[in-house]
């Protein structure tokens, strides 16, 4: 069965103190794998998608990294408006189907 | 301006009444999805389809209906609600089943 597990669970950050979440996944049939973050109340908003291990991709205070059986999303330096729950998923195929599989996310909080 | 649209908002029902749940987007995506989001168990995917008149199954289908008729909408329909039901949906679209995802805002169901 295809799993994804996110941790940790909850992180408390003050503002500029950098630090990485983990998202580490055991799956066949791997076509990519996703970074959302999620507000309160919102749809998930998303950020990245790495397809192979050792890609990387940046965006602002965020950096995505991936590996064959994990993926980190580095923040640095991060400010109060970084505080959202972060949701790694991955996207399986097999056979015809075609599914995205989430993680349960790591709810960030940055404070000054 | 890009999105996908969830009606209604909020939904409270009784056991057992019919309902839809509408998704429309304005993108021109292929692949359309449903998920519902409970506290510890993340998001789950309900069904998906890519492309008009296919539809398959996700990780819990149990107790829903989907329907793609046409590229922009995909309804979601519970025939018979119970309260193990209640839960915060998502409709999401991509190009592509493995390209990045836009999220509805949500609706939020109780059923009683």
């Amino acid at each position: 069965e295809d799993q994804v597990t996110q941790s940790p669970e909850a992180l408390r950050l003050q503002e500029g103190e950098s630090s990485s979440l983990n998202c580490s996944y055991t799956v066949s049939g791997l076509r990519g794998l996703f970074w959302y973050r999620q507000d309160p109340g919102k749809g998930p908003e998303f950020l990245f998608t790495l397809y192979s291990a050792g890609e990387e991709k940046e965006k602002e205070r965020l950096k995505a990294t991936l590996t064959k059986k994990e993926s980190f999303l580095h923040i640095t330096a991060p400010k109060p408006e970084d505080s959202a729950t972060y949701l790694c998923a991955v996207h399986v195929v097999t056979g015809t189907a075609s599914k995205l599989t989430f993680g349960t996310g790591t709810r960030l909080q940055v404070t000054l | 301006e890009a999105q996908v649209t969830q009606n209604p908002r909020y939904l409270i029902t009784v056991t057992g009444k019919k309902l839809t749940v509408t998704c429309s987007q304005n993108m021109n995506h292929e692949y359309m999805s449903w998920y519902r989001q409970d506290p510890g168990l993340g998001l789950r995917q309900i069904y998906y389809s890519m492309n008009v008149e296919v539809t398959d199954k996700g990780d819990v289908p149990e107790g829903y209906k989907v329907s793609r008729k046409e590229k922009r909408n995909f309804p979601l329909i519970l025939e018979s609600p119970s309260p193990n039901q209640t839960s915060l949906y998502f409709c999401a679209s991509s190009f592509w089943r493995d390209t990045e995802a836009f999220f509805g805002q949500g609706t939020r169901l109780t059923v009683v």
